[in-house]
This record gives structure tokens, sequence and C-alpha cells, in this order.
């Protein structure tokens, strides 16, 4: 498995503001995700976050609401800009672990957003 | 568009029946199928990943997939209220190594 860390835990912001997401992991990775889970909804993939390079977002989502930074292989982070109340969610970041036989995914605790 | 379907529920079974949990999935490209458990208010723990055809157990827990049938499914055997949870169903397609997810299923397991 992987040991993955976020802060904050949980936040309430208001509409206007933004907030700074942190994910550390306990191991190089070229790749982390991350991921926004709408109250009551399955979760959506909001970009890919590679050392060295620009992240590679999804479609529906844009670097200017949502800037990311990747300055090394054990840490990224997420910026949720220009907060509204549709933004208010659960946000992961998440990495690949495995070897020869198993590759999985898996999650960081979690940041939980509202926005007032 | 690449999806992963899942009934919503809830399901609900008693405490110590067989929970069977299914997910088909549109893309014939996909590799590896995962199944994560979900509890209320936390993150996704995955519970099992399943690659190639049959079944394969963990515990209570047996993974079945059938490719041709684009058909992946979890089976909780003697299932405990510990177990109530929303469970989703993820595939892997393509290069890019992202995950597609199921909206997940709501299980409930009753006294």
């Amino acid at each position: 498995s992987a040991v993955i860390s976020q802060k904050p835990s949980r936040d309430i912001c208001q509409r206007g503001t933004s907030l700074t997401i942190q994910c550390q992991v306990d191991s190089q990775v070229t790749m982390m995700f991350w991921y926004r889970q709408q109250p009551g909804q399955s979760l959506t993939l909001i970009a890919t976050a590679n050392q060295g390079s620009e992240a590679t977002y999804e479609s529906g989502f844009v670097i200017d609401k949502f800037p990311i930074s990747r300055p090394n292989l054990t840490f990224s982070t997420l910026t949720v800009s220009n907060l509204s109340p549709e933004d208010s969610s659960i946000y992961l970041c998440s990495v690949w672990r495995g070897g020869t036989a198993t590759y999985e995914q898996y999650f960081g605790p979690g940041t939980r957003l509202t926005v007032t | 568009q690449k999806e992963v379907e899942q009934n919503s529920g809830p399901l609900s079974v008693p405490e110590g029946a067989i929970a069977s949990l299914n997910c088909t999935y549109s893309d014939r490209g996909s590799q590896s199928f995962f199944w994560y458990r979900q509890y209320s208010g936390k993150s996704p723990e995955l519970i099992m990943s399943i690659y190639s055809n049959g079944d394969k157990e963990d515990g209570r827990f047996t993974a079945q997939l059938n490719k041709a049938s684009q058909y992946v499914s979890l089976l909780i055997r003697d299932s405990q209220p510990s177990d109530s949870a929303t469970y989703l169903c993820a595939a892997l397609t393509g290069t890019a190594s992202k995950l597609t997810f199921g909206t997940g299923t709501r299980l409930q397991v009753t006294l």
C-alpha cells in the first residue's frame, strides 16, 4: 500500500477565495492524481500531476481554476481558485503502487471543502 | 464515453448472508478492475483488484471478472454490519493510468 497524507483535512472558505491542498506521499512516484467527489457522487478525476512538466487536466477542468504544482516526486498541491458553493466537495489525491504482479491505486484521506 | 455502471442501491442483506455487488463496463480495452469500499465521510479503501477472467478470493471477499460479458462482481460472504458502506467499482483503460469509477453501490447489512 501507500502512505499518503493531505492537508488540511477540512476547511470552510468564503466564496471568491482560494484553498490550497497539499498531498505528501511516503515514497517517490512519477504521477499523482487529483480527484473531486461532490456530495453523494462518485469520484471524478481533475488532473494528473507529473513531476517536471505541466499537469494534464481532464475535460471540464482548467488550470486557471485548479492550478497544480509538483515540485518533487513525493509532493503535490492542488489549488481551488475563486471558490463558489459548487466547489464544496471532497478533494482526494492518489498514487499507483505495485510490483510485477499487482498495480493498485491508493487514496489519501481527503480534504473536505465547504464554501459559504 | 467510457463508462462503468453500478446499481446505486441500497442493497440490503441480513447479517451472515452473501452480498453480491455488480458492475459493467463499456470499454473492451479495460485491462484491470478494482473494488473500493468507502465509508461515509472517508476516502476510498482498496479491497480487491482483478486482472484476468475468473475468480479471485481474499478472505470473505471474492472478485469475479468476465471480460467477454464486460462484467465484474464482488461477493462478500458472511456479511457483517461493518461491511455497510458504498462500494465503488473502477476500471483501468488505456495507457494513461487513469481509473474510471462507477457511481457506487450502497450496501446495508442488517442485524
